[in-house]
């Protein structure tokens, strides 16, 4: 049972205009939302995060909104420029264990100049 | 940013070997590291947790016995997969925490290791 779901495998978007990568969960005991960063043949590298008691936070070109209610995030990314170009996975963890994060099947976002 | 480095980056192997894969942080101290496996176009599964010094922490369904994990040390943690079948190709990628918040997004990632067992 996929407790982290992003149902969009793929997003193609032009250069200057918005992403918006969406996320899905079912656990509801999830307090920490993470965005990561992959590219090809590469580890993950974290992007931004969110508290449950937050349902917005900014950085840069960066922002993840929370929907608590609807257990659902996502992620934006204004403008989108082509180094932005990678695979964006979604992944929470638990107040009960913060150092086991969960994953999502992942985004691959592509920007096209 | 923390730099953590996998060896080797890519390996092809026989039915029945084992390979071991290295997982070293390089410029911290990790008290903690994890194990992850992706297979193509899936997320990345956590395998194991290991903590410097004690044994690892398997999540259910991985097989203890065939992936071993040792945390000898604070900059270095290996897998080993041993009598490797088909079914093991994966990418393995590790993670390293310093521990010195709770907050998991201090885990860096390593570049990950692609298994390819013939």
């Amino acid at each position: 049972d996929q407790q982290v779901k992003q149902n969009s495998p793929s997003l193609s978007v032009q250069e200057g205009r918005i992403s918006i990568l969406n996320c899905d969960y079912t656990n509801s005991m999830f307090d920490y939302f993470l965005w990561y960063k992959k590219y090809p043949a590469e580890g993950p590298t974290f992007l931004i995060s969110i508290s449950s008691i937050k349902d917005k936070n900014e950085d840069g070109r960066f922002t993840v909104f929370l929907n608590k209610s609807a257990k659902h995030l996502s992620l934006h990314i204004v403008p989108s420029q082509p180094g932005d170009s990678a695979v964006y996975f979604c992944a929470a963890s638990a107040k009960t264990s913060y150092d086991k994060v969960i994953f999502g099947p992942g985004t691959s976002l592509s920007v096209i100049p | 940013g923390a730099v953590v480095s996998q060896h080797p980056s890519r390996v092809i192997c026989k039915s029945g070997t084992s390979v071991k894969i290295e997982c070293r942080s390089l410029d911290f101290q990790a008290t903690t590291m994890f194990w992850y496996r992706q297979f193509p176009k899936q997320s990345l599964m956590l395998m194991a947790t290991s903590n410097e010094g004690s044994k690892a922490t398997y999540e259910q369904g991985v097989e203890k016995d065939k992936f071993l994990i040792n945390h000898a040390s604070l900059t270095l943690s290996t897998l080993t997969v041993t009598s490797a079948h088909p079914e093991d190709s994966s990418f393995y990628i590790c993670s390293a925490s310093d521990g010195s918040r709770r907050r998991i997004d201090t885990q860096y990632f390593g570049p990950g290791t692609r298994l390819t067992v013939l």
